[in-house]
């Protein structure tokens, strides 16, 4: 069946480093793919979205990619922020779907 | 803010009692869906609505866990006899429309239902 995996966390970075956060998928036909973001104390938030190949969602500094080669949609910011501290969701909606599904979640730490 | 409401915030209940949780989704917003999420995982699908109608169930883990959405607009995710298995955080999400594509879905807040 559909399914998403993602970099295991915490992952913990010094304010203005580079963040990668892995994200791959398995899915028949071509999915629409999500990043969603949980900051502390709040509700889900979609951070960003991509609904077909080598599309590239972007919001807030944030960047990630449809590869449908490599089944991936990793998440990507040039300088993180303090502000950035949340846990990060990879999610896909199979194509024909309403549904969406989601992997495990990591945990996003930065450090001043 | 007009955004997705849930009520109760916080339950507790004890093995084998029954639970209503209520899902005030966005005015106007077509297609409604509940989602449960464990301690440290990410949400999983339980059920969808479209309007009144019921178009997916296929998530929902046992027939103790029944949903409803009669008029369209606020969704009730029942749970009979409560099983610890069943303490996780249940979310609900709606969005404006129920074609396929890249519709977002907004989240609310979650209840987070603790069984003792």
């Amino acid at each position: 069946g559909d399914s998403v995996t993602q970099m295991e966390g915490p992952v913990t970075l010094s304010e203005e480093a580079f963040l990668t956060i892995n994200c791959t998928y398995t899915a028949t036909g071509y999915p629409s793919l999500f990043w969603y973001v949980q900051y502390p104390g709040e509700g889900l938030q979609l951070l960003l979205k991509a609904t077909k190949a080598d599309d590239k969602g972007s919001n807030k500094g944030f960047e990630a990619t449809y590869r449908k080669e490599t089944t991936s949609f990793h998440l990507e910011k040039g300088s993180v922020q303090v502000s950035d501290s949340a846990v990060y969701f990879c999610a896909l909606r199979p194509q024909g779907a309403q549904k969406l599904v989601f992997g495990q979640g990591t945990r996003l730490t930065i450090n001043p | 803010g007009a955004g997705v409401s849930q009520s109760p915030r916080y339950k507790v209940a004890k093995r084998g009692q029954d639970v209503a949780l209520r899902c005030d989704p966005i005015s106007g917003h077509v297609s409604l869906f509940w989602y449960q999420q464990a301690l440290g995982q990410g949400p999983e699908f339980l059920t969808y609505f479209q309007n009144e109608a019921q178009l997916d169930k296929s998530g929902l883990p046992s027939d103790r866990f029944f949903a409803e959405r009669p008029e369209g607009s606020v969704s009730t995710l029942k749970i009979q006899r409560t099983q610890q298995e069943d303490s996780a955080v249940y979310l609900c999400a709606s969005s404006l429309r129920s074609g396929t594509g890249a519709n977002e879905q907004y989240f609310g807040p979650g209840t987070r239902l603790t069984v003792t």
